[in-house]
């Protein structure tokens, strides 16, 4: 299963809405999408499973949304500290893919 | 606390052999599947392997299908990645990720260690 993020950056100021992309190329349900961010320096931390779910401790600025082949991940208001990459992984079936990333800069 | 320790990168050359290990505590190992996940320098991530809480399934990226085995020892907390026949393209950080189960992704990660094939 192969999976695209878009856009590659996003370059936002503070306050701003985020909206990230992440599409699978065959249907892999509602339950089978996670994303994380990934820090320079810091190991990668889930956000959002089961396409939707925040993980424990996520601000709930942070959404995530879609079933089948198109999800989305949104950060309603843009903070400082949420300049990292963002990616998203399938565990529909082997091998567990990820996208490629987005990277989201604060301006 | 929960805690994974990767181990076992460094410089080697191409076509030669390397074995990481991930040691775990802090949380009942043997009830967990452990992954490998790598990044290329300036690249994303790219999952590589996993192995079923008990040793007896493994799955591994089509990438790496052929030159690497994945490993565990569940009496010591650990998990090996045994890499072969290694390439330039397979240098990165090597992390061990522990599986959130129902899909909830890779909850715990190490902080990684670093492979770099090279002559």
């Amino acid at each position: 299963i192969v999976v695209t993020q878009s856009p590659g950056t996003l370059s936002l100021s503070p306050g701003e809405r985020a909206t990230l992309s992440c599409r699978a190329n065959q249907s892999i349900g509602s339950k089978y999408l996670v994303w994380y961010q990934h820090k320079p320096g810091q190991a990668p931390r889930v956000l959002i499973y089961h396409a939707s779910t925040r993980a424990t401790g996520i601000p709930d600025r942070f959404s995530g949304s879609g079933s089948g082949t198109d999800f989305s991940l949104t950060i309603s208001r843009l903070e400082p500290e949420d300049s990292a990459v963002y990616y998203c992984q399938q565990f529909a079936g082997s091998p567990w893919t990820f996208g490629q990333g987005t990277k989201v800069e604060i301006k | 606390q929960v805690q994974l320790v990767e181990s076992g990168g460094g410089v080697v050359q191409p076509g030669r052999s390397l074995r990481l290990s991930c040691a775990a505590s802090g949380f009942t190992f043997s009830d967990y599947p452990i992954h490998w996940v790598r990044q290329p320098q300036g690249k994303g991530l790219e999952w590589v392997a996993v192995i079923s809480h008990d040793g007896t399934i493994k799955n591994y990226g089509d990438s790496v299908k052929g030159r690497i085995s994945i490993s565990r020892d569940n009496s010591r907390n650990t998990v090996s990645l045994q890499m072969i026949s290694l390439r330039p393209e397979d240098t990165g950080v090597y992390y061990c990720a522990k599986d959130g189960l129902d899909y909830s992704g890779l909850d715990v990660w190490g902080q990684g260690t670093t492979v770099t094939v090279s002559s």
